[in-house]
């Protein structure tokens, strides 16, 4: 069972437009979220992070959503670069009852963005 | 740049071999994890670590296994490889334990032959 889920396999927008990369998750006990690009031949890079008390955290160009009711976080990347086309994956964690943490992250499929000059 | 490498970088072994991928960290972080990624499955976490001789099972853990016998080092063991293991394997760590941020290594391409 995928727990959460990037229903886009690819996104292609062009230079200067918006990308919107949207990730849903079933699993109501996660409580922080992640966004991770992913370079070819090269390690996953951390992005942006948001905790589930919060509903919007922006840095710089790239802005993160949470909708907790719809179990849905987006991604908005403003304005787009070429630079930017690389494999997007949203993650999620949560507490275990009691506070304990293993920081365990459970990944999406990842979301292949072009952007276009 | 959290100072994590991986060795291999690649390897091609045959079905049955033993397979040891290392995973090295300079920093003296607690927590460490292996993933693998493959397409249409992202990354998934096989083993993880928070402490030394301290390790648990992920969600993809099936003949795989872990050690860490010391801080720095995170080893996973394929015992008897199988094509089903080709993968891309990536370590990772988390170096503040009140975040949930990982950073990766550069990964290991794996080809079971």
């Amino acid at each position: 069972d995928q727990q959460v889920k990037q229903n886009s396999p690819s996104l292609s927008v062009q230079e200067g437009r918006i990308s919107i990369l949207n990730c849903d998750y079933t699993n109501s006990m996660f409580d922080y979220f992640l966004w991770y690009k992913k370079y070819p031949a090269e390690g996953p890079t951390f992005l942006i992070s948001i905790s589930s008390i919060k509903d919007k955290n922006e840095d710089g160009r790239f802005t993160v959503f949470l909708n907790k009711s719809a179990k849905h976080l987006s991604l908005h990347i403003v304005p787009s670069q070429p630079g930017d086309s690389a494999v997007y994956f949203c993650a999620a964690s949560s507490f275990l009852a009691g506070g304990t943490s293993y920081g365990k992250l459970t990944f999406g499929q990842g979301t292949i963005l072009t952007v276009h000059p | 740049d959290a100072g994590i490498t991986q060795s291999p970088r690649h390897k091609v072994t045959e079905t049955g071999t033993p397979v040891t991928l290392r995973c090295h960290q300079t920093e003296n972080h607690r927590y460490m994890y292996w993933y693998r990624q493959d397409p249409g499955h992202g990354l998934r976490l096989i083993h993880y670590s928070y402490g030394v001789k301290d390790t648990d099972k992920g969600e993809v853990s099936d003949g795989y296994s872990v050690s860490r016998s010391k801080t720095e080092d995170f080893l996973l063991t394929l015992e008897s490889a199988t094509s089903s293991q080709t993968s891309v394997y990536f370590c990772a760590i988390r170096s503040d334990p009140n975040s949930y941020e990982q950073y990766f290594g550069p990964g290991t391409r794996l080809t079971v032959t």
